[in-house]
């Protein structure tokens, strides 16, 4: 079974512009979330999908957006980017049952550059 | 907020000895718990997790405990492998609806296992 994919796995960008990251998440998983990771900071959850909805947000602003295909497959969205949105941005899939605890199986990343 | 602490930066341990990474939380929501190694240019992959109607959960060389009433938990490793240096991350999250799918960790803590 093939494990979460996320692509590109570098970018280099420039103040100002914007960019789309990819998630393709495990086969029957459901849901897919995205968390951003800076240096000392830990996972800081943004956003989960579920069904092409999102499902749950974190406290990050308006120019983090996502969305999600009905193929659960998501790409997230940065736009005016900014310095301090260098980070390394990991998307994690599961099934999407709320009604048990689940773990999630997270990509290896999209790290991120802003010039 | 930080509802997730690992208050250790970095542990350093002798190959054969034990390896205790310690993790506190703030959330009396939360109920199950979940620890992720992380290599670098790597995702998280998952090692772990207790429910909160546990006190103990056992797999192999690794052990969590988790204190309730002290809303701390623990991971040990024994004997402990160079193979093992590598950010490990505490998670935590909660079944209540608005949490969903949401996993609120740590800092990490760097382990470095000594040959």
């Amino acid at each position: 079974k093939a494990g979460v994919t996320q692509t590109p796995r570098y970018l280099i960008k420039t103040r100002g512009q914007q960019v789309t990251l990819s998630c393709s998440p495990i086969s029957g998983h459901r849901s897919v979330s995205w968390y951003q990771q800076t240096p000392g900071q830990g996972l800081q959850f943004l956003f989960e999908y579920f069904s092409e909805t999102q499902r749950n947000k974190g406290n990050f602003p308006g120019r983090f957006s996502g969305r999600q295909f009905s193929n659960s497959r998501s790409e997230m969205n940065v736009s005016t980017l900014e310095l301090g949105d260098s980070a390394l941005y990991l998307c994690a899939s599961s099934l999407g049952n709320r009604a048990v605890n689940e773990k999630l199986f997270f990509g290896s990343g999209t790290q991120l550059s802003v010039l | 907020d930080q509802q997730v602490k690992q208050n250790s930066p970095s542990l350093s341990v002798q190959e054969g000895r034990i390896s205790i990474l310690n993790c506190d939380y703030t959330n009396s929501m939360f109920d199950y718990f979940l620890w992720y190694k992380k290599y670098p240019a790597e995702g998280p992959t998952f090692l772990i997790s207790i429910s909160s109607i546990k006190d103990k959960n056992e797999d192999g060389r690794f052990t969590v405990f988790l204190n309730k009433s002290a809303k701390h938990l623990s991971l040990h490793i024994v004997p402990s492998q160079p193979g093992d240096s590598a950010v490990y991350f505490c998670a935590a999250s909660a079944s209540a609806m608005e949490y969903g799918n949401k996993l609120v960790f740590g800092a990490g803590t760097i382990l470095r296992v000594k040959s």
